[in-house]
């Protein structure tokens, strides 16, 4: 099925450094979203993004938190400054459609975060 | 707000055994509901969703699951379990109006040979 790819798959850096997450989202898909999951604990819905904006934010998609997609490229999350509490599981997912029948999410495998 | 329960965070079986991996959901609106399987260290893969329609709805590998508003439930079965179906089960939801999944807390199915 389609893939959604995630560089890097690890990333280990101290607090208070900037880090960007990279996710190549499905070719034809317009609708993109950033999740968090800590270890041990549930997925929960961080942002989603389209047509240049952000649609959708939770409160844990905090200030220092912001998300782009420059010229079509990657779709990326950037903390800046990160915290001890950014250290979790990251995932990108893509989809075709917002609402309806046809609005899956195809997810990429991941960027382990762990800030020291 | 919408929430989601999966009320088992374990469950073993043998190959060839049947499962039901249970979901429960709070909602009051439309809803669309899904069901994802993540093995370890990959993302999550779609397995089926349920909209509108036939309640009982067919997945890959097998899979299938069944809406029923009126328990507020939407459990995932297979027949037959293979060992490759070992990985942790994530049912979501998401209201109609909007794109935002919601996620249960997820099942690991470990079935043995």
């Amino acid at each position: 099925g389609p893939k959604v790819l995630q560089i890097p798959s690890h990333q280990i850096i101290d607090m208070g450094q900037m880090v960007t997450l990279n996710c190549d989202p499905v070719s034809n898909h317009l609708y993109f979203y950033w999740y968090k999951q800590i270890l041990g604990q549930q997925m929960e819905f961080l942002v989603n993004f389209y047509n240049g904006k952000v649609m959708e934010k939770s409160k844990l998609f905090k200030d220092q938190f912001s998300v782009e997609r420059p010229d079509g490229s990657y779709f990326t999350l950037k903390i800046q400054p990160t915290a001890l509490e950014d250290s979790a599981v990251y995932f990108c997912a893509s989809g075709r459609d917002w609402g309806g029948n046809y609005a899956e999410q195809f997810f990429g495998p991941g960027t382990r975060l762990t800030v020291l | 707000t919408q929430t989601v329960s999966q009320s088992d965070a374990h469950v073993t079986v043998f190959e060839g055994d049947s499962v039901e991996l249970r979901c429960n959901y709070s909602y009051g609106g439309s809803i669309y509901l899904s069901w994802y399987i993540q093995h370890h260290g990959r993302g999550l893969q779609f397995l089926l969703k349920y909209y509108s329609g036939n309640p009982v709805v067919q997945g890959v590998n097998g899979f299938e699951a069944e809406f029923s508003k009126s328990d507020s439930s939407f459990h995932l079965r297979k027949a037959s379990v293979h060992w490759s179906d070992s990985a942790v089960y994530f049912c979501a939801v998401r209201n109609n109006a909007g794109a935002k999944l919601t996620f249960g807390g997820g099942t690991r199915l470990t079935v043995r040979p």
